[in-house]
């Protein structure tokens, strides 16, 4: 049972171009929601989170944005770069919960 | 480099056979979480130790089982070994239990452990 979705399997996107990935869930007790981005041959590596008492969360050019009503969030890379060219999953997890749940990520393409 | 070590990188098996997964988490990191990743599959939890107790299990299967050991380093222990086993099996750890939220919490993967069982 997948209660984190991530709907597009891959994506691409022209260099200085905003990316837009987004990941939908379905567990209503998740409260902190987390963006791993992973290289081939690499462990998924810390992007950035956000906690549900939030709706945005910024750190350059990476944001995440999350809509509680609509159990949706997205993350937004501006400007996208050739090196953000990778998988990104979408996490999330309850507060008395150790486990990542994890979407089954999306392929980002960025092209020069 | 994320700190978080595991061994074998590669590991190439036949059916009913059993293997040992290796990991030797960040320094100072209490916590190990063991994660599988098949084929269109997102990664799946599997097992968690803290400070060498058995903290929370995921989607384990029985043929499965893990421990951590005094010097914190943990061992994934696969037996009866299926083609559908094969898969990349991740290791993970952070300071703290986990949950929530802050950099105690935030689990630092390894490279992974590629499996093929033939």
């Amino acid at each position: 049972d997948q209660q984190v979705k991530q709907n597009s399997p891959s994506l691409s996107v022209q260099e200085g171009r905003i990316s837009i990935l987004n990941c939908d869930y379905t567990n209503s007790m998740f409260d902190y929601f987390l963006w791993y981005k992973k290289y081939p041959a690499e462990g998924p590596t810390f992007l950035i989170s956000i906690s549900s008492i939030k709706d945005k969360n910024e750190d350059g050019r990476f944001t995440v944005f999350l809509n509680k009503s609509a159990k949706h969030l997205s993350l937004h890379i501006v400007p996208s770069q050739p090196g953000d060219s990778a998988v990104y999953f979408c996490a999330a997890n309850q507060n008395s919960g150790y486990a990542l749940n994890f979407g089954k990520g999306t392929s980002l393409l960025v092209t020069p | 480099d994320s700190g978080v070590t595991q061994t074998p990188k590669h590991l190439i098996t036949a059916t009913g056979q059993r293997v040992t997964l290796r990991c030797s988490p960040r320094s100072g990191d209490l916590s190990v979480y063991w994660y599988q990743q098949s084929l269109d599959q997102g990664l799946q939890f599997l097992i968690q130790y803290y400070n060498g107790e058995e903290r929370a299990k995921g989607n384990i299967l029985e043929r499965f089982s893990a421990q951590q050991f005094p010097d914190l380093h943990s061992e994934l222990n696969l037996s009866s070994l299926e083609l559908g086993d094969s898969a990349l099996y991740f290791c993970a750890s952070s300071v703290a239990l986990g949950g929530g939220g802050g950099s105690y919490n935030e689990q630092f993967f390894g490279p992974g452990t590629r499996l093929t069982v033939l």
